[in-house]
């Protein structure tokens, strides 16, 4: 399969512990977005990378939230000290590139906080 | 700021009946719109998008949409609904100098045998 793969599928924490959430993108696509859904809402963006570069992580809730793509391809996402409200399913989604480029997105992390 | 609404959380057609799942969004710029299809434990896959090209876009599935400035609307459709419709649909906007997508809060549909 050569679609958007997550990992892992769920993950369970306890408040304050870190967690790190990966993303393995489509081969060659330059562009990847994070998102965070929570139970009964749509995803809402966190932060968005081309290629190595991450141009906008103006949604990240707070600093404890940091997003990595070092070599322009696979991509973790780091939460730190977590919290019961940073429970939600994480997106990921890649593109060809910015635009109007169709994200494929991938199956999500279903991150539960207890 | 961009914002997108759904009307109808739950909506329940039974199969062989239209379907019109509402999205309005908020702009002084007619942004870029799509619609998506999310199955349980899958991703989100595009069903259609209008890039201001047509103001009826044709997608996957018998879906279609149409763009009204007027009524800042981009409302789905479909003439009739089969039991693999069920699934979330979420409405989502972009504006043509951005790269965020605002997603609507999802329309969950039902079909009923």
């Amino acid at each position: 399969g050569a679609g958007v793969s997550q990992s892992p599928r769920y993950k369970v924490a306890k408040r304050g512990q870190d967690v790190a959430l990966r993303c393995d993108p489509i081969s060659g696509h330059v562009s990847l977005f994070w998102y965070q859904q929570a139970l009964g809402q749509g995803p809402e963006f966190l932060t968005y990378f081309q290629n190595e570069a991450q141009l906008d992580k103006s949604g990240l809730p707070s600093d404890r939230f940091f997003a990595e793509r070092p070599e322009g391809s696979v991509s973790t996402l780091k939460i730190q000290r977590t919290q019961q409200e940073d429970s939600a399913v994480y997106l990921c989604a890649s593109s060809l590139a910015g635009g109007l480029n169709e994200q494929f997105f991938g199956p999500g992390t279903r991150l539960t906080v207890l | 700021a961009q914002s997108v609404t759904q009307l109808g959380s739950h909506v329940s057609v039974s199969e062989g009946a239209l379907v019109l799942l509402r999205c309005n969004y908020s702009s002084s710029v007619p942004p870029y719109l799509f619609w998506y299809v999310q199955y349980p434990n899958q991703g989100l896959q595009l069903l259609l998008k209008y890039t201001s090209a047509a103001t009826l876009v044709k997608g996957i599935n018998g879906f279609e949409a149409e763009f009204k400035k007027s009524e800042t609307s981009f409302h789905l459709t479909k003439p009739s609904a089969h039991m693999s419709d069920a699934a979330e649909y979420f409405c989502a906007a972009r504006t043509s100098t951005g790269n965020q997508f605002y997603f609507g809060t999802g329309t969950s549909l039902t079909v009923i045998p």
